[in-house]
């Protein structure tokens, strides 16, 4: 697609219920970003997949939070038992970035989202 | 542990040069300078990149100093939809850590 597109756009959900938010990466790029971003607050990285890899899972808050990814492209990111404290802006993001392609042919850098907003009531 | 160092906030002049700097001293030599923008609610949005050399692209420029411990992001003409929050960011790959940013408030 021209650009990285999240599903729902708003999500407002009742404390303990499960969520799926989606990522619909730019066609062609590899590498795939969750952040989430609470009001006020900076981007809080989350998990980062390479191709369906995720090398890196450290920045997930709990073992409530999950992530997969499928065929390369489409990314789902799981949150359990919602608490408030998961009320965010959850943002998507993509890249060429193949294995270790270095910066200088990476012209764009990342591609964000609009994100979705979540909100536990 | 952050790599790169920012004013929390800036105003400029609507019509006249943004000059946003950076310190990164602890920059690894295969490492690059990054910078994003987040306007108010939406995705944070690429700007520009460089290694060593001065770049420039449609929307600014990137001054990094010789020794690579700091660097400048250049809005030449700022106008009000600049206002928005900048990253700066250190990386040569892999995840891109967003620390705090600059505020910049572009005034009438």
């Amino acid at each position: 697609g021209a650009g990285v597109s999240q599903s729902p756009s708003n999500k407002v959900t009742e404390k303990g219920k499960d969520v799926e938010l989606r990522c619909d990466p730019i066609s062609g790029h590899t590498a795939l970003y969750w952040y989430r971003q609470s009001l006020g607050q900076g981007l809080e990285f989350l998990i980062y997949f390479q191709g369906n890899s995720a090398p890196d899972k450290s920045g997930l808050p709990s073992d409530r939070f999950s992530a997969e990814r499928t065929g390369g492209s489409v990314s789902t990111l799981t949150i359990q038992r919602t608490q408030q404290e998961d009320s965010a802006v959850y943002l998507c993001a993509s890249s060429l970035e193949l294995g270790f392609t270095p910066p200088e042919i990476d012209n764009y850098g990342y591609t964000f989202g609009s994100g979705t907003r979540l909100t536990v009531v | 542990d952050a790599k790169t160092t920012q004013p929390p906030s800036m105003d400029c002049a609507e019509g006249r040069a943004a000059n946003l700097p950076c310190n990164h001293s602890t920059i690894s030599g295969n490492e690059y300078v990054y910078w994003y923008r987040q306007i108010h609610s939406q995705g944070p949005q690429y700007i520009i990149h460089g290694l060593k050399n001065n770049e420039t692209n449609e929307m600014a420029s990137l001054i990094i100093t010789e020794d690579r411990k700091s660097s400048t992001l250049i809005l030449p003409h700022a106008t009000l939809r600049d206002t928005a929050v900048y990253y700066c960011i250190v990386r040569y790959w892999g995840d891109m850590r967003f620390g705090a940013g600059t505020r910049l408030t572009v005034k009438p």
